[in-house]
């Protein structure tokens, strides 16, 4: 079955250490996204990738680095300098269509990281 | 950032009741989609609104889209406990880029 897979589902850290979060497709999707969730509220952009090799950094991306080698892959890494990393991630992908229809965006289970 | 509006931010109904959330945008969307995330889960798609005025249906659940294009809703009518969680808007914006911007959310909780 076709899906997205975030791996893994609970990751604690020490502060002062980057973590890095998985998140593999094979629906054979161009675009890749990552977003942060904080406890009742909405999803904010970190960083997103239309295409193998180049990404772009989206609302919230200071302390966060990411990168797309595969088209398959994009991990994302939450770095030391991140103030506040304790949150919900959810990866997504999505078909890029050039037209007035837009595929939907299908999510991973998310991975909840807790720093301490 | 760029952000859609969503309100109630919360909502609380008895089971049976009708649910309402709205999704505001200053700008023109080029079109809307509508996820809904279910607690301790991963957003999932509902629907995708293109035309000015459209309304579509899914069983108990409506959704239209503005004349403007500025605007959308959701209607949830006689809520069930499985209606629980939170609903999103999203706008997807491709010129020039290729990301989703996602509104703050309603929260539904349905009381039996």
């Amino acid at each position: 079955d076709g899906g997205i897979t975030q791996s893994p589902k609970y990751l604690f850290r020490k502060e002062g250490q980057n973590v890095t979060l998985s998140c593999e497709q094979n629906l054979n999707h161009d675009a890749m996204y990552w977003y942060r969730q904080d406890p009742g509220q909405g999803l904010r952009l970190i960083y997103y990738s239309q295409i193998v090799n180049d990404f772009q950094k989206g609302d919230i991306a200071e302390g966060y680095s990411v990168s797309r080698e595969k088209k398959e892959s994009f991990p994302l890494t939450v770095t030391s300098a991140q103030k506040n990393p304790t949150a919900f991630y959810l990866c997504a992908s999505t078909l890029r269509q050039e037209s007035s229809y837009n595929s939907p965006l299908h999510f991973g289970n998310g991975t909840r990281l807790t720093v301490t | 950032g760029q952000q859609v509006m969503q309100i109630p931010q919360y909502q609380h109904v008895q089971e049976g009741e009708d649910f309402t959330t709205y999704c505001n945008s200053s700008t023109t969307l080029s079109n809307i989609q509508w996820y809904k995330q279910r607690p301790g889960g991963h957003p999932v798609f509902l629907i995708q609104l293109v035309k000015s005025g459209e309304v579509k249906k899914q069983k108990r659940l409506t959704f239209q889209f503005g004349e403007a294009k500025k605007n959308s809703s959701l209607h949830i009518t006689a809520t069930q406990t499985t209606d629980v969680g939170t609903y999103f808007c999203a706008e997807p914006i491709t010129s020039g880029t290729y990301k989703y911007i996602f509104g703050t959310g309603t929260r539904l909780k349905v009381l039996a």
